[in-house]
């Protein structure tokens, strides 16, 4: 059964830390991975990653993934309180299945 | 654009009442997916849709029914409502698989007393 998990599922840090967030998964015929930031509403879009190895960049996020080792991580630097929020990752499947991680709760104190 | 359109944003049933969550997209993409989401949870697959006609079984579908007729509606059927089916209900579409990002509607949240 494909799944996907989250570690951890709950963080606080301080502003100006930088953080790492781990999604593992299990999958048959693996398509890509997706990180997605949830902010009291829809998620939005953040990365979408298919190769092993290469680094996704935006800004202070980045991401990358290990197809060999079936996991991503995605890594904040210098933390802001705007980026206080759930971070999720999700498996696409090349049935068109795409399944969530239970997310991890991100809180930035000033 | 419109993107992806859910009605209604908020709704109370009584338990065993029935309703339907609609769900409508305007990008003509092929894929929607229907999630629930708890509080401070991860999103729930309930069920997925490839293509007008085609309807497949995430990973909650009990309690859930839903059709695909047309391209652009994919609505989300509740029968004989649950208090454990109160939950916020997002609606997601995306061109294909795994080559595009989902887009998703604004969410539907649904409370069961």
């Amino acid at each position: 059964e494909d799944k996907v998990v989250q570690s951890p599922l709950s963080l606080v840090v301080h502003e100006g830390d930088t953080v790492t967030l781990n999604c593992s998964y299990e999958v048959t015929n693996f398509r890509s991975l997706l990180w997605y930031k949830q902010e009291k509403k829809a998620p939005t879009f953040l990365f979408m990653l298919t190769s092993s190895g290469i680094e996704k960049k935006s800004g202070r996020l980045s991401s990358i993934l290990d197809k060999k080792e079936l996991f991503s991580i995605l890594n904040i630097t210098a933390t802001q309180t705007g980026d206080s929020a759930i971070y999720l990752c999700a498996l696409y499947n090349q049935g068109g299945k795409l399944i969530f991680g239970q997310g991890t709760e991100l809180s930035v104190k000033p | 654009n419109a993107g992806v359109t859910q009605t209604p944003k908020f709704r109370i049933l009584k338990i065993g009442q029935s309703m339907t969550l609609q769900c409508a997209q305007d990008m003509n993409h092929n894929y929607m997916y229907w999630y629930r989401q708890d509080p401070g949870m991860g999103l729930k697959l309930i069920y997925y849709s490839v293509g007008a006609g085609i309807t497949d079984k995430g990973e909650v579908p009990n309690g859930y029914n839903v059709s695909r007729s047309t391209t652009e509606d994919f609505p989300l059927r509740l029968e004989l409502a649950a208090p454990s089916q109160t939950s916020v209900y997002f609606c997601a579409s995306s061109s294909f698989s795994g080559a595009n990002v989902l887009t998703f509607g604004a969410g539907s949240r649904l409370t069961v007393l």
